[in-house]
């Protein structure tokens, strides 16, 4: 059975703390996603990374950065977590271009 | 600038009749197009998808439908169920490349008994 598992339900940090969300798969899939979901505007996509030690940039990557520093596991970063970055985050993994992406349960952040 | 879009943010419908769902690109590059339903605090989760090459697609109760030169395609559901209450996001992937999946805003659906 396919699974994306995020370390984290919930979390509550102080604004400028350094958060890490981590994610991890257990589908052997080459392209790894990280999104956030907010009201009214849907699901955007931060970065992504389509192999080992490969990233790319999403739509708004500003205030975040990722790690992969193994195929399973793909890490988001909010350098200096600021307010704006409450939000409920998602990971995702697809095998390749062609196939559908399966997301993990997501990590509800908030920034106080 | 949108490439996918949603313009329903919402959609009531009567238990056992038919449900709906829109949705509309502008990118013609788009060649892969999936539908993910999504409860609250959970991850979305994949239901149907369809290529460009296709103009359908069953799976049970879900059939999606592409209309390319109208750059739109939709979602039936029949018959609805309660369970089917939830956001359906529709996504879209360009061809030729690794990025991530665009998605539209989303469309809560629900089901009334």
């Amino acid at each position: 059975d396919v699974k994306v598992t995020q370390s984290s339900r919930y979390l509550v940090k102080r604004t400028g703390e350094k958060v890490f969300l981590e994610c991890v798969q257990d589908m052997d899939h080459e392209n790894m996603f990280w999104y956030r979901q907010d009201p009214g505007l849907g699901l955007r996509l931060i970065y992504f990374s389509y192999d080992v030690k490969m990233k790319e940039k999403g739509d708004i990557p500003e205030g975040y950065s990722v790690s992969r520093e193994k195929k399973e596991r793909f890490s988001l970063i909010l350098e200096s977590a600021s307010t704006n970055q409450t939000s409920m985050y998602l990971c995702a993994s697809s095998f390749d271009k062609n196939t559908e992406a399966f997301f993990g349960q997501g990590t509800r952040l908030t920034v106080v | 600038d949108q490439q996918v879009k949603q313009n329903s943010p919402s959609l009531s419908v009567q238990e056992g009749r038919i449900s709906i769902l829109n949705c509309d690109y502008t990118n013609s590059m788009f060649d892969y197009f999936l539908w993910y339903k999504k409860y609250p605090a959970e991850g979305p989760t994949f239901l149907i998808s369809i290529s460009s090459i296709k103009d359908k697609n069953e799976d049970g109760r879900f059939t999606v439908f592409l209309n390319k030169s109208a750059k739109h395609l939709s979602l039936h559901i029949v018959p609805s169920q309660p369970g089917d209450s939830a956001v359906y996001f529709c996504a879209a992937r360009e061809g030729g490349g690794a990025d991530g999946l665009t998605f539209g805003k989303g469309t809560h659906l629900i089901i009334q008994p």
